[in-house]
């Protein structure tokens, strides 16, 4: 069974980087099959799609955050993790790390989300 | 213009049925996308619910009872996620969501209360 598990600071001040992990197990992060995407979800608020990282480290983003935001993966360690630099109050949400099977185009795997709050 | 939009609440009652509609931005031909479905529990991460493109390509997620089926309303440039029997689990954040551009975008949700 594939479980994604992110980690990271549940604070960061504003104008700072937001730095996220997620964690594969049970299945490879190296496969041509799925794409690894990052989603946030403000309190109370909707879906976000911030953008997604393949096994060959391409990337595609959300345009609305694309200024501010990088993504990496490592294979060996089956983890990708997101970058969002000057991060403001409206950063403040629930960040999601999801699997998307790139054949089909849905998010079949989703970790449990970790809350980031954006507070000096 | 939001690319999806969605109803913000729905109620329907225990045994009805229930359509919830994601309505495409104008230019936006929702003939030639796949539409997405997710629900989603308080607490919990989405979960994959089906994805429909046309009767003859659509798919639901794992474990996802057959009373979930999908549609499109090309006159209203809408597509349509019908609920059946509806049961108290069923109350939940419904989103749709389309790949556009490359990007995948999200509809706003409709928060579905079965009572």
């Amino acid at each position: 069974q594939v479980q994604l598990q992110e980690s990271g600071p549940g604070l960061v001040k504003p104008s700072q980087t937001l730095s996220l992990t997620c964690t594969v197990s049970g299945g490879s992060i190296n496969s041509g099959d799925y794409y690894w995407s990052w989603i946030r979800q403000p309190p109370g608020k909707g879906l976000e799609w911030i953008g997604y990282v393949y096994h060959t480290a391409s990337t595609y983003f959300n345009a609305s955050l694309r200024s501010r935001v990088t993504m990496s993966i490592d294979t060996s360690k089956n983890q990708f993790s997101l970058n969002l630099k000057s991060v403001t109050a409206a950063d403040t949400a629930v960040y999601y790390c999801a699997r998307d099977a790139s054949a089909y185009g849905y998010f079949d795997y989703w970790g449990q989300g970790t809350l980031v709050t954006v507070s000096s | 213009q939001a690319v999806l939009t969605q109803p913000s609440s729905l109620s329907a009652s225990p045994g009805a049925s229930a359509s919830l509609t994601c309505t495409l931005r104008s230019g936006i031909i929702v003939g030639t996308y796949r539409i997405y479905w997710y629900q989603q529990r308080p607490g919990s991460p989405p979960q994959f619910l089906l994805r429909y493109k046309s009767d003859s390509d659509n798919q639901r997620g794992s474990g996802v009872p057959s009373r979930f089926s999908g549609s499109k309303d090309a006159s209203a440039n809408a597509g349509m996620l019908l609920i059946s029997g509806l049961q108290s689990e069923d109350e939940a954040d419904y989103y749709c969501m389309i790949w556009h551009s490359s990007a995948s975008v999200f509809g706003g949700g409709t928060k579905l209360t079965v009572l």
